[in-house]
């Protein structure tokens, strides 16, 4: 079963900030929050992932609630080389190193 | 630093007919996963290797195996393919096997397009 809930589908105008929610209410203490895109065709590629602090690399920003039951993705200035679906993904607990994915949210970035 | 590589990038291939594709995880890492992404769905997690044994394994049938060499590379085998095995198959590369829970980064390679006809 998918432990994350995201929205289908977003848009963002090039050079905005693309900010992405993911819902993980029974989220428990010692489970990460990872973040993957996949361009179309492509394999899925790591962009961050944090615990209960947030986060910052070169791609992206990833902001985590208080109480961690949900997350925002952020993509400081979007680009259409951006356009891809998003997957946050929570471990589970037990799978080991499963990576279970569920839908993800489609962003498409426009001109 | 060479990233997560595999082979063939397509293949057709015909139904009942057997398949072997290929993974070279990334320098350093010893723990190779594959999983199976159908067009329009998210990947789905097929097994997971490590010091060359099966460690986990997801919901497929007896006819995905794999094998993980001394050299950590690894080869998913599908034996008497259906239609319905066409799909992207993606093979995953760590650290070690329990990456996720000690929030290390499980990197993907670009995948095997396998077509069943």
């Amino acid at each position: 079963d998918a432990k994350t809930t995201q929205p289908p589908s977003m848009d963002c105008a090039e050079g905005r900030a693309a900010n992405l929610p993911c819902n993980h209410s029974t989220i428990s203490g010692n489970e990460y929050v990872y973040w993957y895109r996949q361009i179309h065709s492509q394999g899925p590629q790591y962009i961050i992932h944090g615990l209960k602090n947030n986060e910052t690399n070169e791609m992206a920003s990833l902001i985590i609630t208080e109480d961690r039951k949900s997350s925002t993705l952020i993509l400081p200035h979007a680009t259409l080389r951006d356009t891809a679906v998003y997957y946050c993904i929570v471990r589970d607990n037990n799978a080991g190193n499963m990576l279970t994915f569920g839908g993800g949210t489609r962003l498409m970035v426009k001109p | 630093d060479a990233g997560v590589t595999q082979s063939p990038t397509h293949l057709i291939k015909t139904r009942g007919q057997q398949v072997t594709l290929r993974c070279s995880p990334k320098s350093g890492h010893d723990t190779v996963s594959w999983y199976q992404q159908a067009l329009g769905q998210g990947p789905q997690f097929i097994f997971q290797y490590y010091e060359e044994e099966e460690r986990q394994r997801g919901n497929f049938p007896d006819r995905f195996s794999g094998h993980q060499f001394p050299n950590y590379s690894s080869e998913l085998n599908v034996n008497a393919l259906l239609l319905g095995d066409s799909a992207l198959y993606l093979c995953a590369s760590s650290l070690v096997p329990w990456a996720v829970a000690r929030g290390n980064t499980i990197y993907f390679g670009e995948g095997s397009w396998l077509t069943v006809v």
